[in-house]
């Protein structure tokens, strides 16, 4: 079935420093690829999406790039801030709409 | 503001006693979605329902039951037949037929005293 395989953590940066989560997904059909964002306490809020290959989605300096011919979707940003600490979830939409998150990636980033 | 209410933010439940929580969205959203996250795992399916009147189960339903009488709502309850309930509760909507993704409520956090 479909799946997702994201970069286990927890990841530790200092401030500025570049960050990226791998994630690669197993699926049939052109499934549409998220990355979310948990905030402590929090529900997931989504931090951006693709809905096709080579579409790039982009929101608050983070970016990933849809890439059909290695079924990934990594998470990248330049420079990450304290206020970036979080936990990055990986996800895909295929057709039956029923999303399939990755486990998840711990991030913390220190002053 | 359009958006998903899960209500309390913090339950506590005893030992053999049923708990109902709440999942309210004014999006408009055809489905609903019952998540389980567990500290330090990711997320665990417990129901979802795509249309009002109808649910299925996903991948940890022993020991919960929901119900979909209004398109707005969609509570869970957490039954005594749950051996194990403490946990952070998260519900999520979608619209189908779009590639949108789900929006979340901020989720309840549900432990047993």
């Amino acid at each position: 079935g479909d799946s997702v395989t994201q970069m286990e953590g927890p990841v530790t940066l200092s401030e500025e420093a570049f960050l990226t989560i791998n994630c690669t997904y197993t699926a049939t059909g052109y499934p549409s690829l998220f990355w979310y964002v948990q905030y402590p306490g929090e529900g997931l809020q989504l931090l951006l999406k693709a809905t096709k290959a080579d579409d790039k989605g982009s929101n608050k300096g983070f970016e990933a790039t849809y890439r059909k011919e290695t079924t990934s979707f990594h998470l990248e940003k330049g420079s990450v801030q304290v206020s970036d600490s979080a936990v990055y979830f990986c996800a895909l939409l295929p057709n039956d709409y029923k999303l399939s998150f990755g486990a998840g990636t711990t991030v913390t980033v220190r002053a | 503001d359009g958006g998903i209410t899960q209500s309390p933010k913090y339950l506590f439940r005893k030992e053999g006693q049923n708990v109902t929580l709440s999942c309210e969205q004014n999006l408009n959203h055809d489905a609903m979605y019952w998540y389980r996250q567990d500290p330090g795992q990711g997320l665990r399916l417990i129901y979802y329902s795509q249309i009002v009147n109808d649910f299925q189960k996903g991948d940890i339903a022993e020991g919960y039951s929901v119900s979909r009488e209004k398109k707005e709502s969609f509570p869970l309850t957490v039954t005594s037949a749950q051996k194990n309930p403490t946990a952070f509760y998260l519900c999520a909507s979608s619209i189908l037929t779009t590639p949108y993704g789900y929006t979340f409520g901020s989720g309840t956090r549900l432990t047993v005293v």
